[in-house]
């Protein structure tokens, strides 16, 4: 039970975009079309931004997408702004009704 | 207003046991699925548990396995974990989690409750 690998701190300007990639294997991301994405403040709970790979519960911002390809689920944001700094992690149901976590990404806005 | 509030965290030496409780309100909690994340202080966060609607089955992270204990109480709206046999490496934020099974995702989460293991 691995953890998903995920970039270290990735950093962009106000308006960019910006992905954060979601690496595991055929028996978690690859496997399956149960990846999601949460985002989180610090000292906050985390907070569901994607779901099923690549649909958004209502009430987040449609900057935030997802998509797979092969065992490499992609999380972007789009028209980067400040309150996008934080810390993002991917998660993945896997063989055996278990699910993993990404290891997270910081995100910056400079 | 859908809230889930966790309690029970707490101080706890090696080798004592701890049961946290996670107590659900503005929703049908039978309806869902459950899970327990942990995050230790300044890390990741990590998926230790999940429990179906009715409690009769359950999954466990290979590292908590034997130890951690998940149920629910659906008559109280509220899921527990129990611990036995703590680690210093258990310590850590414990989240709960509804899962609305379809469609997949966590969609609410606790405030979390803090256990610390240490002597």
């Amino acid at each position: 039970q691995s953890a998903l690998t995920q970039p270290a701190p990735v950093s962009g300007s106000p308006g960019q975009s910006i992905t954060i990639s979601c690496t595991g294997t055929s028996n978690d991301v690859g496997g399956y079309n149960l990846v999601s994405w949460y985002q989180q403040y610090p000292g906050k709970a985390p907070k569901l931004l994607i779901y099923e790979v690549t649909e958004r519960p209502s009430g987040v911002s449609n900057r935030f997408s997802g998509s797979k390809s092969g065992n490499t689920a992609s999380l972007t944001i789009s028209g980067l702004q400040a309150e996008d700094e934080a810390d993002y992690y991917c998660c993945s149901y896997a063989r055996n009704n278990i699910w993993i976590f990404g290891g997270g990404t910081k995100v910056t806005v400079l | 207003e859908v809230q889930l509030v966790e309690s029970g965290g707490g101080l706890v030496q090696p080798g004592g046991s701890l049961r946290l409780s996670c107590a659900a309100s503005g929703f049908t909690f039978s309806n869902y699925w459950m899970h327990w994340v942990r995050q230790v202080l300044g890390k990741g966060l990590m998926w230790v548990s999940r429990i179906d609607t009715d409690g009769s089955e359950t999954t466990y992270a290979d590292s908590v396995k034997g130890r951690f204990t998940i149920s629910r109480d659906n008559t109280k709206n509220t899921l527990y974990l129990q611990i036995i046999g703590l680690r210093a490496e258990d310590s850590g934020v414990y989240y709960c989690a509804r899962d609305p099974v379809i469609p997949d995702g966590m969609d609410v989460w606790g405030q979390g409750t803090t256990v610390l293991v240490s002597s």
